[in-house]
């Protein structure tokens, strides 16, 4: 069935370097996908999201780029800060469908 | 304007109670979805509400979970004979319905997080 994989956490990074959250898919069809995150005693927030193949999506200094060859839409920053303490997770959609299937969700921690 | 909002924001109950969670969505969403996060997991999807379509309570875990909306508004999530393995974070969540299509984007409540002694 369609899942949605991701690395597991927690990630723990200084600030300022560079991340990477891995996420890969398997669906039927072509979905879009997201990334949300949850900080700390806030609820789910939409930050990215890519529709089509290579399509790269970007918010807040976060990119993720579809990859269709390789089933995957990995997380990217090039310079991590504190703020960005939270859990993230990855998500898809198919066009056929409403529901969001879920990733299991990284949690990300930044040391200062 | 106004989030999704959710309530209670806590709920401790005793086993074999009945608990009922609300949810107010996002004013003009005709789309409503109910979740369940487990501490460390992923959300799990319960029940999707579709304008005045039948709802899509594939999800739900078992018969002892019900949830209804009156049309596009509210939402109760009602919990029977709740049990341990039942405490979690249930989330809610709303969406438009773009021209020509689906808008993907949910919007979610903060939640409520049930515990169940």
């Amino acid at each position: 069935g369609d899942s949605v994989t991701q690395m597991e956490g927690p990630v723990t990074l200084s600030e300022e370097a560079f991340l990477t959250i891995n996420c890969t898919y398997t669906a039927t069809g072509y979905p879009s996908l997201f990334w949300y995150v949850q900080y700390p005693g806030e609820g789910l927030q939409l930050l990215l999201k890519a529709t089509k193949a290579d399509d790269k999506g970007s918010n807040k200094g976060f990119e993720a780029t579809y990859r269709k060859e390789t089933t995957s839409f990995h997380l990217e920053k090039g310079s991590v800060q504190v703020s960005d303490s939270a859990v993230y997770f990855c998500a898809l959609i198919l066009d056929s469908n409403y529901q969001l299937i879920w990733g299991a969700g990284t949690k990300l921690i930044i040391k200062p | 304007g106004a989030g999704v909002s959710q309530s209670p924001s806590n709920k401790v109950t005793e086993k074999g109670k009945d608990v009922e969670l609300r949810c107010d969505p996002i004013s003009g969403h005709t789309a409503l979805y109910w979740y369940r996060q487990r501490l460390g997991q992923g959300l799990e999807f319960l029940i999707y509400f579709q304008g005045n379509s039948a709802p899509d309570k594939s999800g739900l875990p078992s018969d002892r979970f019900s949830a209804e909306r009156t049309g596009e508004s509210v939402s109760t999530l009602t919990i029977q004979r709740t049990q341990q393995e039942d405490s979690a974070v249930y989330l809610c969540a709303s969406s438009s319905r773009a021209s020509g299509g689906y808008s993907y984007e949910q919007y979610f409540g903060p939640g409520t997080r049930l515990t169940v002694t």
